[in-house]
Parts: C-alpha cells; sequence; structure tokens
C-alpha cells in the first residue's frame, strides 16, 4: 500500500510569514496526527483527528497554528505567522480504527523539516 | 498524566542482544505501550506493542512486569542497521505521551 504522503520536503521562510504543509494519509485510515519533532526529542503531538474532527489539539498553539481535514481525508496544517522558534519538522501520521485494547499502530510520513529564518 | 523516562544513549556490539526500558509510572489502566525505531531524516516506525506480559514479533520482544510501571524493548542479535533512536509511546483514550528516545548506537 501507498504510504503517508507529506509535501512539502522543505520549507525555508522568513519569520512572520505564513507556511502550510500537506498531508495525504493512508487509503482508509481513518485517524490522523500531526507531530512536531524538535532536533534531538521526540515526536509532540499538535492534533488528531478522527474523521473530520478534531478529537484533541490541546497541544495545538491556536493563536498561530490551524488545521483542517476536510472531508476526512487529506489534511493541511498551517502556520501564520511563523516565528523562530517553529523551526522543526512537522510530521503526519496515520493510523486504522483502534479495536479494543488493540492499538492502532501510526504509520508516519517522512515530514517537513521547516527552517525560520 | 502519563510519563515516560528512557535512557538518552545506549551502545552495543553486532550480535548482541539490546535492552531498552522505559519507565511509564503513570500509566493508566487502559494504556498500552508502543515502541518506535526512527533513522534520520525519516518518520518513526512501528515495532513491537503490548499491553502485558511479553509480546514477541519477527524483530524484537517486548517485557511488560505486573505492575506495568515499566516496559523494556528487546533486540536480538543486533547489527549495524539497528543503529536509530528508539521511542515509547504511551497511549491512553486521548493521551500521547512519547519518551524523548533512546539513540542506540551498534558498533562493529
Amino acid at each position: 500500500e501507498a504510504g503517508v504522503v507529506q509535501s512539502p520536503r522543505y520549507k525555508i521562510i522568513e519569520k512572520k510569514q505564513p507556511v502550510a504543509f500537506w498531508c495525504n494519509p493512508i487509503s482508509g485510515h481513518n485517524t490522523l496526527y500531526w507531530y512536531r519533532q524538535n532536533l534531538g526529542q521526540g515526536p509532540e503531538l499538535l492534533i488528531r483527528y478522527e474523521n473530520e474532527e478534531a478529537v484533541d489539539d490541546s497541544q495545538l498553539p491556536k493563536d498561530r497554528f490551524s488545521a483542517e481535514r476536510l472531508k476526512g481525508v487529506d489534511s493541511t496544517l498551517k502556520i501564520q505567522p511563523a516565528e523562530l522558534g517553529d523551526s522543526a519538522v512537522y510530521l503526519c501520521a496515520s493510523s486504522r480504527p483502534a479495536a479494543g485494547l488493540i492499538g492502532n499502530e501510526q504509520f508516519f510520513g517522512p515530514g517537513t523539516r521547516l527552517t525560520v529564518l | 498524566l502519563a510519563k515516560t523516562t528512557q535512557p538518552i544513549s545506549m551502545d552495543s556490539y553486532e550480535g548482541q542482544e539490546v535492552n531498552i526500558t522505559c519507565s511509564h509510572n503513570n500509566i493508566a489502566t487502559n494504556d498500552y505501550i508502543t515502541w518506535y525505531q526512527q533513522f534520520p531524516s525519516q518518520g518513526p516506525r512501528f515495532i513491537i506493542q503490548g499491553y502485558k506480559t511479553k509480546v514477541t514479533n519477527e524483530v524484537a520482544s517486548l517485557f511488560i512486569p505486573a505492575d506495568r510501571k515499566s516496559s523494556t524493548l528487546s533486540l536480538p542479535r543486533v547489527s549495524l542497521s539497528d543503529t536509530a533512536v528508539y521511542y515509547c509511546l504511551v497511549k491512553g483514550n486521548y493521551q500521547l505521551i512519547w519518551g524523548a528516545g533512546t539513540k542506540l548506537i551498534i558498533k562493529p
């Protein structure tokens, strides 16, 4: 099966500029995750979708970050305006619906490396 | 809120068994434990997952004691290609808690 697709792979912008990341999950995966990963650290969940609904956005900095998942498939994560501290890798992952206590394995895309100058 | 703690780094040699332990003292009853592997410039990749006791697949084993306050990922007979960062992830109903990762370096 095709994997999670993310674009762009790299993005360099100046601070205060807007930026958007796109993710296409694996077909049939209704759960979609956006993570931010700083150098040398583990992924930090920004938002999780179940179909079109954002079920966990508690860690999303809502003053400058926004996300959408129209039609429950593709998703876009936006930052406006970007700050120097937003430089990181932004990862998208998707998973099948969980079955009871059996966890849902997350499949990750390659990420978008954002550099804010 | 569950929190995970893992060693920052570990070294081993080809052919050895490597065990990486993750502490998750506040794990909830319905949390399960998952381990991921990450290579540079790639997203994490699923290794193994478990809820209690022992789970084994073709690449690793996962040991979870009865109190479930820790878990140990066991990699048998490692090779140079196992050099990567390993993360434990605890997931409850609506919380995803990633460890900071253990950088494993395998030497020839």
